[in-house]
């Protein structure tokens, strides 16, 4: 049973637009939530972070927001660079514990 | 300041070998993560480390698998013997604290068992 989903397998955005990912969730205890970013053959690298006392952060081009209601998180990106191409991880963890990946969503960001 | 280092960089080994992967965590970094990626995949937790006590090892998938952190700096994870769906990559993260903060993660040992 997957905790964290991203039900986006792919997607693609024109140069200069916006990319949305969207992630969501099922254990309410889920209280500290990241987003990394993925190049081939790399390790993930930390993006942005949001912490569940919080609806919103912001960090240059890249802002996540937190529906706690609805179990629901997704990373902006405005506007899209070609160098965003990579796969993307949702994270969340619990009071501390390890973090639960979702499955990725590749953004291609076309020129 | 130097990032979370991962040897080898990639291991192809026959099956019923044996092989040791090592994680030198960020400097200062109590916690420990090990994780793996199988076929392109979700990331999927192995197990946690504080300093060289293990704080949660849930998802060590059998006995096949030992981890270790002596003195609670770098880190070793061991497959013995190896199996055809070891293959992976197997990533090891490190954070300051336990809590509310990132993780850092290695580039990655990409195992394949053959």
């Amino acid at each position: 049973d997957q905790q964290v989903k991203q039900n986006s397998p792919s997607l693609s955005v024109q140069e200069g637009r916006i990319s949305i990912l969207n992630c969501d969730y099922t254990n309410s205890m889920f209280d500290y939530f990241l987003w990394y970013k993925k190049y081939p053959a790399e390790g993930p690298t930390f993006l942005i972070s949001i912490s569940s006392i919080k609806d919103k952060n912001e960090d240059g081009r890249f802002t996540v927001f937190l529906n706690k209601s609805a179990k629901h998180l997704s990373l902006h990106i405005v506007p899209s660079q070609p160098g965003d191409s990579a796969v993307y991880f949702c994270a969340a963890s619990a009071n501390g514990q390890n973090f639960v990946f979702g499955p990725g969503t590749r953004l291609s960001v076309l020129p | 300041e130097a990032g979370v280092t991962q040897f080898p960089s990639h291991s192809v080994i026959e099956k019923g070998q044996t092989v040791t992967l090592r994680c030198d965590p960020i400097s200062g970094h109590d916690n420990l993560y090990w994780y793996r990626r199988v076929m392109g995949k979700e990331i999927k937790f192995l197990l946690h480390f504080v300093k060289e006590s293990k704080q949660d090892e849930s998802g060590m998938p059998n006995n096949r698998f030992l981890a270790e952190r002596t003195g609670g700096t770098y880190s070793t994870l061991k497959v013995q013997p190896a199996e055809l769906e070891d293959s992976g990559v197997y990533f090891c993260a490190s954070s300051q604290r336990q809590g509310g903060t990132e993780a850092f993660f290695g580039q990655g040992t990409r195992l394949t068992v053959v």
